[in-house]
């Protein structure tokens, strides 16, 4: 099993849509986990952090859960600004960073 | 403004000639790494430092090397770069709070090598 894996997608969605993405880990004892977003090749940055059960913020959620091992991330009411890919991060110990592959997300007008 | 910068954003070289990578942070961040990111495979993570003088290995850290004499620089060394190594690096720092802090990330390096 990988240590962090994503639905490489693409989704297409259109504009106002609800996408949900999941991201599974192997590690049980990770405590925190990420959802970043980078654009076309840029450098990635923080969309989102969860460190219990979830997080809300706007149209975006992100769910952990511990039992199953994953976390998943919610837009809602998708923007064509959304179009990106998402990037699930887990730290594996103090300094080790594992990135899953990403989704692909394009939201149509 | 609080960064992460990288020199050069765009390289194309040969085989086997050296060449270093340079990043800089002005956050004082202790914790520094770099990552090379290819299609599929997402960002794989090459080495890490934890402070000054003090650096590990990631997952993929054969054919470069790291120093981390001063704080704020991390310098990525490829002593004999091959074609396999093409790739996007980036930079990242973050404080050493422990490993639920933010990342931030230079605008990436494009590494063709011939």
């Amino acid at each position: 099993r990988k240590e962090v894996e994503q639905d490489p997608g693409p989704f297409n969605v259109p504009e106002g849509a609800t996408v949900a993405f999941n991201c599974t880990y192997s590690n049980s004892a990770s405590q925190s986990f990420f959802w970043y977003r980078q654009d076309c090749r840029k450098e990635p940055k923080l969309l989102m952090s969860v460190y219990s059960s979830g997080n809300e913020d706007g149209r975006f959620t992100a769910q952990l859960n511990r039992a199953s091992q994953y976390i998943s991330l919610l837009i809602r009411d998708s923007k064509l600004s959304d179009s990106a890919t998402y990037l699930c991060v887990v730290p594996y110990g103090g300094f080790k960073t594992i990135f899953g592959a990403g989704t692909r997300l394009f939201v149509k007008a | 403004e609080a960064q992460v910068t990288q020199n050069p954003r765009y390289l194309i070289t040969v085989t086997g000639k050296k060449l270093t990578v340079t990043c800089s942070q002005n956050m004082n961040h202790e914790y520094m790494s770099w990552y090379r990111q290819d299609p599929g495979l997402g960002l794989r993570q090459i080495y890490y430092s934890m402070n000054v003088e003090v650096t590990d290995k990631g997952d993929v850290p054969e054919g470069y090397k790291v120093s981390r004499k001063e704080k704020r620089n991390f310098p990525l060394i490829l002593e004999s770069p091959s074609p396999n190594q093409t790739s996007l690096y980036f930079c990242a720092s973050r404080t050493g709070g422990g490993p639920g802090e933010t990342q931030y990330f230079g605008p990436g390096t494009r590494l063709l090598v011939l």
